[in-house]
């Protein structure tokens, strides 16, 4: 069955500092899908980035960054240099060919000015 | 998000009386899936779609019926809601693998 697991419940750094949220999954698949998304206080959710299985060049977009790892089965999001802007609950995520999306529990995040 | 609508956005309502919830799409994606979201569980899908007529129960669908008698509408129904399911809820639908977008959610509260 796939799952996908965030231990990181909450995570408070200053602003300026890097920070690395993970994310490990599992799944029998070999192909499947591997999200980001950020949940701002507003209450959206905002896609930030989707990776397929066959697919494991890193990825840096701006500050953000994401390094998947099929050997460990994780799939972590870097922030370079945080603002208070990147506070939010930041989910992982993983969908399988039946196409059902499945989330982590999230990590929420403080960045402290 | 643009293609898709959830209605209404905020409801309070009573224990045991019926509630829908309704996600409509102007994509004509095949896919449609309802989640719950909870403090400490993320996101839980609850019951998910493939066609017309075509629905299926996810990890958290007790409590809930769908019912999808066109493409562009999901509707999510509490026959009697009680406290627990107080929640918010999302909307998405899918039209290839591996793609989604989301609703902007409804908020739910049970009293």
């Amino acid at each position: 069955a796939q799952k996908v697991t965030q231990a990181q419940t909450e995570i408070s750094v200053v602003e300026k500092e890097d920070v690395t949220l993970d994310c490990v999954y599992e799944t029998r698949d070999t192909t499947y899908y591997l999200f980001w998304y950020k949940q701002p206080p507003s209450g959206e959710l905002v896609f930030l980035i989707r990776r397929n299985s066959f697919d494991e060049q890193n990825e840096i977009s701006g500050r953000y960054s994401w390094n998947f790892q099929k050997s460990t089965s994780s799939f972590n999001f870097t922030i370079t240099a945080s603002q208070v802007v990147d506070s939010a609950v930041y989910f992982c995520a993983l969908s399988e060919r039946d196409d059902k999306i499945i989330f982590g529990k999230g990590t929420r995040l403080h960045i402290l000015p | 998000d643009a293609g898709i609508t959830q209605s209404p956005r905020h409801k309070v309502t009573e224990t045991g009386t019926p509630v829908t919830l309704r996600c409509h799409q102007t994509e004509n994606h095949r896919y449609m899936y309802w989640y719950r979201q909870d403090p400490g569980h993320g996101l839980r899908l609850i019951h998910y779609s493939y066609g017309v007529k075509d629905t299926d129960k996810g990890e958290v669908s007790d409590g809930y019926s769908v019912s999808r008698s066109k493409t562009e509408d999901f509707l999510l129904t509490l026959e009697s809601a009680t406290s627990s399911q107080t929640s918010v809820y999302f909307c998405a639908i899918s039209g290839s693998p591996g793609s989604y977008t989301f609703g902007s959610g409804t908020r739910l509260t049970v009293v």
